[in-house]
């Protein structure tokens, strides 16, 4: 199954953006790319969908892009609220699905 | 409104097999298109996709457990169970279930149960 690579950690301070890679390990990441927040003991949030999308609620803070084999979620405006660890997920071929190894969000 | 909640033991012994249900309200898996996947979280670790059924009977698993993973779906009692068989202490994980919609690809999940705590041990 291909893994889907997260850096471990990013951080910025409060106003400022951020930006998470998700790197396919091989090929083209799909066009089915979302990405999900977990704030600690929680169950993990959608934050986008299908590479770009944004579920009704999600500030428009939040927004997702791929080129070729990486796929990249960016928080503009960043605020105290957003530090939380960050998921992607995206279908990995043969119907099966794989999450990315998790990125810690730190607001300095 | 859609709602999902997980329920199952919360320990369990090595070797024994683990039956975990998803009971869910606010829509209806003889809907087209709609799917429940079972999702686990080891403790201080990554995501981990295990399975999924969708409204067809169609249903997917992760390539390295799919010998030990079952997934089923109890349409008129609005359930989807997994069960895993052959335990180890390295299943102990928060396991939880979501929904597929509709929507655009439906490769995603939007809504997701609070999780369940299992942990293996004798």
């Amino acid at each position: 199954q291909s893994a889907l690579t997260q850096p471990r950690s990013v951080s910025g301070s409060p106003g400022h953006s951020v930006t998470i890679s998700c790197t396919k390990t091989s090929s083209d990441v799909y066009n089915y790319v979302s990405w999900y927040q977990q704030h600690p003991d929680k169950a993990p949030k959608l934050m986008i969908y299908d590479v770009n999308k944004r579920p009704s609620g999600v500030p428009d803070r939040f927004s997702g892009s791929k080129s070729g084999n990486t796929a990249s979620l960016t928080i503009s405006g960043l605020q105290t609220e957003d530090e939380a660890d960050y998921y992607c997920y995206s279908y990995a071929g043969k119907n099966t699905f794989v999450f990315g190894t998790g990125t810690r969000v730190t607001v300095l | 409104q859609i709602t999902l909640k997980e329920s199952g033991p919360t320990l369990v012994k090595p070797t024994q097999t683990l039956t975990l249900t998803c009971t869910f309200s606010g829509f209806s898996l003889r809907t087209s298109g709609v799917g429940v996947g079972w999702i686990r979280q080891p403790p201080g670790k990554a995501l981990e996709w295990l399975a999924l059924v969708y409204w067809d009977d169609d249903k997917h698993y992760r390539p390295s457990l799919k010998r030990r993973l079952t997934i089923a779906k109890d349409t008129s009692k609005n359930q989807v169970v997994l069960t895993l068989t052959n335990m180890d202490p390295v299943d102990t994980a928060t396991y939880y279930c979501a929904h597929t919609p509709v929507d655009g690809s439906g490769y995603y999940f939007d809504h997701w149960g609070q999780g369940t705590l299992v942990i293996v041990s004798s």
